[in-house]
């Protein structure tokens, strides 16, 4: 089944370090993108990717940071220098990145800082 | 810049009763709408979307919105709500300037037996 992979499901950090998120996607897409979601404020861009290669820092990159060495694979490191990490993070892909793409998301990642 | 606000955090109809949930949109460009749902701790699933073309979109389990340019809405409605229809609804833009989605809130339904 084509599809986008998160993992792990759950995540639980100490303060001061850092953690990296797996997305994965067998679906063919060009772009990738991740959001994060806190309660009551809907999901909000952190970073996203149109090309291997290439990515664009979106409404809250600030203490992440990203790559994307394959076409399949977009990782999200969080760095210690994020405030308030605690979120459910959710990694999304569409076919080539046109505004009137059809997002497909993944199941999503909760992370908590201890 | 681009902006989405749904009216009502919270919404609870009867089994049976119309569904509303209320978006309304700003964008300097014609914009492009998307309806997408969320079950507790999974990602989301598009409802429908609304790009060009006929205004009234209809979606998947029985939704559908329509794009209102001169009210700048693009409400969700379905005729008569179901248990399985509890979820939260987000409301998400994007246009031609800005190929990222920018979000609504979300309204969170409760459908009460």
């Amino acid at each position: 089944d084509g599809g986008i992979t998160q993992s792990p499901k759950y995540l639980f950090r100490k303060e001061g370090q850092n953690v990296t998120l797996s997305c994965e996607q067998n679906l063919n897409h060009d772009a990738m993108y991740w959001y994060r979601q806190d309660p009551g404020q809907g999901l909000r861009l952190i970073y996203y990717s149109q090309i291997v290669n290439d990515f664009q820092k979106g409404d809250i990159a600030e203490g992440y940071s990203v790559s994307r060495e394959k076409k399949e694979s977009f990782p999200l490191t969080v760095t210690s220098a994020q405030k308030n990490p605690t979120a459910f993070y959710l990694c999304a892909s569409s076919g080539s990145g046109q505004s009137t793409d059809t997002q497909y998301f993944g199941p999503g990642t909760r992370l908590t800082v201890l | 810049a681009q902006s989405v606000t749904q009216l009502g955090s919270h919404v609870s109809v009867s089994e049976g009763a119309l569904v509303l949930l209320r978006c309304n949109y700003s964008s300097s460009v014609p914009p492009y709408l998307f309806w997408y749902v969320q079950y507790p701790n999974q990602g989301l699933q598009l409802l429908l979307k609304y790009t060009t073309g006929a205004t009234l979109v209809k979606g998947i389990n029985g939704f559908e919105a329509e794009f209102k340019k001169s009210e700048t809405s693009f409400h969700l409605t379905k005729p008569s709500a179901h248990m399985s229809d509890a979820a939260e609804y987000f409301c998400a833009v994007s246009d031609k300037g800005r190929r990222a989605l920018t979000f609504g809130s979300g309204t969170r339904l409760q459908v009460q037996p």
